[in-house]
């Protein structure tokens, strides 16, 4: 069964520290992504890498990066947590390959950050 | 040009109703559109997906509806059941590193 796992489901840090939020994935996908979802904003991606230790931005990167050394493991590291970056944090993966139809993306459950 | 709009932002039907929700794109470059189901506390899981070169998609009780030339798909559930109550986002994607989502519906079925 696919699975995508992320190391919180809840979080609460201070203002100015630095977060690490991890995704696991087993399926050997090569592609993964980062999202933050919001009320009436829908799911914005932050970042995405289609292989290990390649990364490319996406609509929102700012305030944010990501580490990407081992295939099944994709990172998301906000530098210095701010209070606008409240949200909830979704990882998800794809195979480069695609399945019957498109490039199924398989989500975690998610991640609830507050910044305080 | 990479925008999905996505109506209505919520919707309430009746047990046994149709619930529609509608997409539009712009980029012609998009050729895979799935829709997400999401309920609360859970990730999105892929409901249903259709390519541009047909023009409906069914699955059970649920179908898409897709119209190249207008750039819009649509969501159908038949028979909507409580158990549908969810949030439904619909995408666009090419290649499989370009996903665009909706902004999301909020669907609640009355038992």
């Amino acid at each position: 069964d696919v699975k995508v796992t992320q190391s919180s489901r809840y979080l609460v840090k201070r203002t100015g520290e630095k977060v690490f939020l991890e995704c696991v994935q087993d399926m050997d996908h090569e592609n993964m992504f980062w999202y933050r979802q919001d009320p009436g904003l829908g799911l914005r991606l932050i970042y995405f890498s289609y292989d290990v230790k390649m990364k490319e931005k996406g609509d929102i990167p700012e305030g944010y990066s990501v580490s990407r050394e081992k295939k099944e493991r994709f990172s998301l590291i906000l530098e210095s947590a701010s209070t606008n970056q409240t949200s909830m944090y979704l990882c998800a993966s794809s195979t480069r390959t695609p399945g019957q139809g498109g490039y199924e993306q398989y989500f975690g459950p998610g991640t609830r950050l507050t910044v305080t | 040009q990479q925008q999905v709009k996505q109506s209505p932002q919520s919707l309430i039907v009746q047990k046994g109703g149709i619930s529609i929700i509608n997409c539009a794109y712009e980029n012609t470059a998009f050729d895979y559109f799935p829709w997400y189901q999401q309920f609360p506390g859970k990730g999105p899981a892929l409901l249903i997906a259709i390519r541009p070169d047909v023009s409906e998609k069914k699955e059970g009780r649920f179908t898409i509806s897709f119209n190249k030339s207008a750039k819009q798909f649509s969501l159908h559930i038949m028979d909507s059941q409580p158990g549908d109550s969810a949030t439904y986002f619909c995408a666009a994607d090419y290649y499989g590193q370009n996903f665009v989502f909706g902004p999301g519906t909020r669907l609640s079925v009355l038992p």
